[in-house]
C-alpha cells in the first residue's frame, strides 16, 4: 500500500488561530480523503480533496472552516481556520487504492487551547 | 445515507476465546465493507475487507461474513491474544460513490 505521511504530528494552538496539515503520499492517487476522529469515536468524513478542482465537502463541513487544497496527485492540504476548543480533534487524510480500499495517514493530534 | 451501525461497544473476553462484532448497513447499493483496527494513538488499520459477490472470507484467525439480504456482515477473531486489543471499526461504501461510511466502534479487550 501506499506510504502515507502527516504534518505536522501534533499541535497545540490557541483559539482564533489557524493550522494547515499536511498530507503527502508516496506514490499518485486519484482520491485522498479529510476525516476528523473527535477523542473516543469514529471517523468522519470532511471532504474528498479533488484533483484541479474545488473539495466536496459533507454535511455540516464548509469551505471557509475547512479550506482544502489538492495542487496534484501526492500532495494534499487541510486547514483549520479561525480554531476554538470544539476543533481539538484527530484530522487524518486517507487514499483510496485498488476499488475503493482507502488507507490512513498517522493523523494530526491538534489541541486548542 | 447510508447508516452503519456497530454492536458491541465493548467486548471483553479471556485469551484464546473468540470475539464477534456485528454491524449492520442501511443502503442496499453498498458493496463493499472493510474492517479496520485502532490501536491507542495509531492510525486505523485495515485489517480485512469483503464484496458483495462472497459471503465469507477468512486470514488467519481473522474471519468476515456477509449476509446482503439482511444487511449484516460481521468480524470474527479467534484464538484472540492480548495484542487484538484495540478498537475496531467496520465500514460500508458503494462502488463510484467515494464516500465510506464507518461505525462507531468496538473497543475489544483481551484478557491475559
Amino acid at each position: 500500500s501506499a506510504v502515507i505521511s502527516q504534518k505536522p504530528s501534533r499541535d497545540i494552538c490557541q483559539r482564533g488561530t489557524s493550522l494547515t496539515i499536511q498530507c503527502q503520499v508516496d506514490s499518485q492517487v486519484t482520491m485522498m480523503f479529510w476525516y476528523r476522529q473527535q477523542p473516543g469515536q469514529s471517523l468522519t468524513l470532511i471532504a474528498t480533496a479533488n484533483q484541479g478542482s474545488e473539495a466536496t465537502y459533507e454535511s455540516g463541513f464548509v469551505i471557509d472552516k475547512f479550506p482544502i487544497s489538492r495542487p496534484n496527485l501526492t500532495f494534499s492540504t487541510l486547514t483549520v481556520s479561525n480554531m476554538s476548543p470544539e476543533d481539538s480533534s484527530i484530522y487524518l487524510c486517507s487514499v483510496e487504492e485498488a476499488a475503493e480500499t482507502q488507507y490512513f495517514g498517522p493523523g494530526t493530534r491538534l489541541l486548542v487551547l | 445515507g447510508e447508516n452503519v451501525e456497530q454492536h458491541p461497544s465493548t467486548l471483553s473476553v479471556q485469551e484464546g476465546d473468540s470475539a464477534v462484532i456485528k454491524c449492520t448497513y442501511s443502503d442496499s447499493a453498498s458493496n463493499y465493507f472493510p474492517w479496520y483496527k485502532q490501536e491507542l494513538g495509531k492510525r486505523p488499520q485495515l485489517i480485512i475487507d469483503i464484496r458483495s459477490n462472497v459471503g465469507e472470507k477468512k486470514d488467519q484467525r481473522i474471519a468476515v461474513t456477509l449476509n446482503k439480504t439482511a444487511k449484516h456482515f460481521s468480524l470474527h477473531i479467534t484464538e484472540t491474544q492480548p495484542e487484538d486489543s484495540a478498537v475496531y471499526f467496520c465500514a460500508a461504501s458503494e462502488t463510484g460513490g467515494f464516500k465510506t461510511i464507518f461505525g462507531a466502534g468496538t473497543r475489544l479487550f483481551v484478557k491475559a
